[in-house]
């Protein structure tokens, strides 16, 4: 069961583009989260929203949890090269987390 | 240093031989569990415990046993392991307070099954 579902799969952009990230779903989650993957390691958390409407930022990083509470997005303001990586979103429904698919970026210098 | 680690990073068996992949913490988290992460597919949770002699299936827990005798350790058991268990497992620690949740994985476990 794929729950939510996370476009594009992959992004190549020139370093200082932006970008948006979507994380889709039909199901409604009490919290969501984004995180960031490098080869060989575990994800590791960037965010937590868990109120529909919420945006919080990170920096450069600006991310959005649906009104509804069924998606979100995460929006990256000029990219760089240190931005490259696997991005992932995570809901929470009852007790269990369900990831996304997974957005693969690359940034170019 | 708060930490997961798991054991072995890397693992190359055969169908139908017994593994084990090992998992601890040390942030005293009530909440751990298992996921496998295959390309376009993401994440998805195997197993999970709230608490010591607690454990629940997630989305994908046939061919998987877990036990979770103490609260540190939460091992991951292929009893009979077959080729399209072959994946990149990791363990997670979450420290789970209503909303904001925090999930800190281990390094992962690459296991490839002939």
């Amino acid at each position: 069961t794929q729950l939510l579902e996370q476009s594009p799969q992959f992004l190549s952009i020139q370093e200082g583009e932006n970008l948006t990230v979507y994380c889709n779903s039909s199901s409604v989650f009490s919290s969501l989260q984004w995180y960031r993957q490098e080869p060989g390691e575990g994800p590791v958390l960037l965010v937590t929203v868990v109120t529909g409407g919420e945006v919080k930022k990170l920096k450069r990083l600006t991310f959005q949890f649906g009104d509804a509470r069924k998606d979100s997005s995460l929006h990256i303001t000029a990219a760089q090269t240190g931005d490259t990586g696997l991005y992932l979103c995570a809901g929470l429904t009852g007790n269990q987390f369900y990831f996304g698919t997974g957005t693969s970026l690359t940034v170019i210098p | 240093e708060a930490q997961v680690t798991q054991n072995p990073r890397y693992l190359i068996t055969v169908t139908g031989k017994k593994l084990t992949v090992t998992c601890s913490q040390n942030m005293n988290h009530e909440y751990m569990s298992w996921y496998r992460q295959d390309p376009g597919l993401g994440l998805r949770q195997i197993y999970y415990s709230m608490n010591v002699e607690v454990t629940d299936k997630g989305d994908v827990p046939e061919g998987y046993k877990v036990s979770r005798k103490e609260k540190r350790n939460f091992p991951l058991i292929l009893e009979s392991p077959s080729p399209n268990q072959t994946s990149l497992y990791f363990c997670a620690s979450i420290k789970y307070s209503g909303g904001n949740n925090e999930q800190f994985f281990g390094p992962g476990t690459r296991l490839t099954v002939l």
